[in-house]
């Protein structure tokens, strides 16, 4: 079965400093996309990044990066630089191929920046 | 602007009262679909629509019904609401499906049912 584990419920980060959230995935596709997203705590879901399994290379979006290491099977978020609008929860995602329309999302880890 | 459009944003209601969430996005999007968020569990899929009258379950559709009419809006209905429908509601549409589909989420509802 497709899953996707966050074994980080909390973090702590001083600000300007980097931070890596851990994000690792089960899946038998061949094809599939990773996603992160960021909820802060109004709520709204943001999406941040992206990465194809069969990119090459670490997607990077501004301050994020993803560190996509395949025969681990693991999509780790990393912010360089954090501000203190950083804090809040982070999930990461993976979606399916085809055929239906899904993501499966993991649990969540909030992460909080101190000044 | 690109967007997708849940109302209400909060919402209180009475066990087995009827009420309906709605959601329209004006980006032309063929995929739609609900997801509950709890805390602990990240977020889970109540159901999809793949097109104009195509829906089908996600991984907890118990408790909920929707429709697919028009192809910008895709309701939640709760029949019967319970105390653990409880919960952060989201709506979501994507172009198309795929392994590179960004998902595009609403401002989520926020329902408590007492």
């Amino acid at each position: 079965a497709q899953k996707i584990t966050q074994t980080q419920p909390g973090m702590f980060v001083q600000e300007k400093e980097a931070v890596t959230l851990d994000c690792t995935y089960d899946t038998s596709d061949q094809s599939y996309g990773l996603f992160w997203y960021k909820q802060p705590s109004s709520g709204e879901m943001i999406f941040l990044i992206y990465q194809g399994s069969y990119d090459e290379q670490n997607a990077t979006e501004g301050r994020y990066s993803l560190n996509f290491q395949k025969a681990r099977k693991s999509a780790n978020l990393v912010i360089s630089a954090s501000q203190l609008g950083d804090s809040a929860m982070y999930f990461c995602a993976m979606s399916h191929t085809s055929g239906t329309y899904k993501y499966i999302f993991g649990t969540g880890t909030r992460l909080k920046v101190l000044a | 602007e690109a967007q997708v459009t849940q109302n209400p944003r909060y919402l209180i209601t009475v066990t087995g009262k009827k009420l309906t969430v709605t959601c329209s996005q004006n980006m032309n999007h063929e995929y739609m679909s609900w997801y509950r968020q709890d805390p602990g569990l990240g977020l889970r899929q109540i159901y999809y629509s793949m097109n104009v009258e195509v829906t089908d379950k996600g991984d907890v559709p118990e408790g909920y019904k929707v429709s697919r009419k028009e192809k910008r809006n895709f309701p939640l209905i709760l029949e019967s609401p319970s105390p653990n429908q409880t919960s952060l509601y989201f709506c979501a549409s994507s172009s198309q499906t795929g392994a590179n589909t960004e998902a595009f989420f609403g401002q989520g509802t926020r329902l408590t049912v007492v």
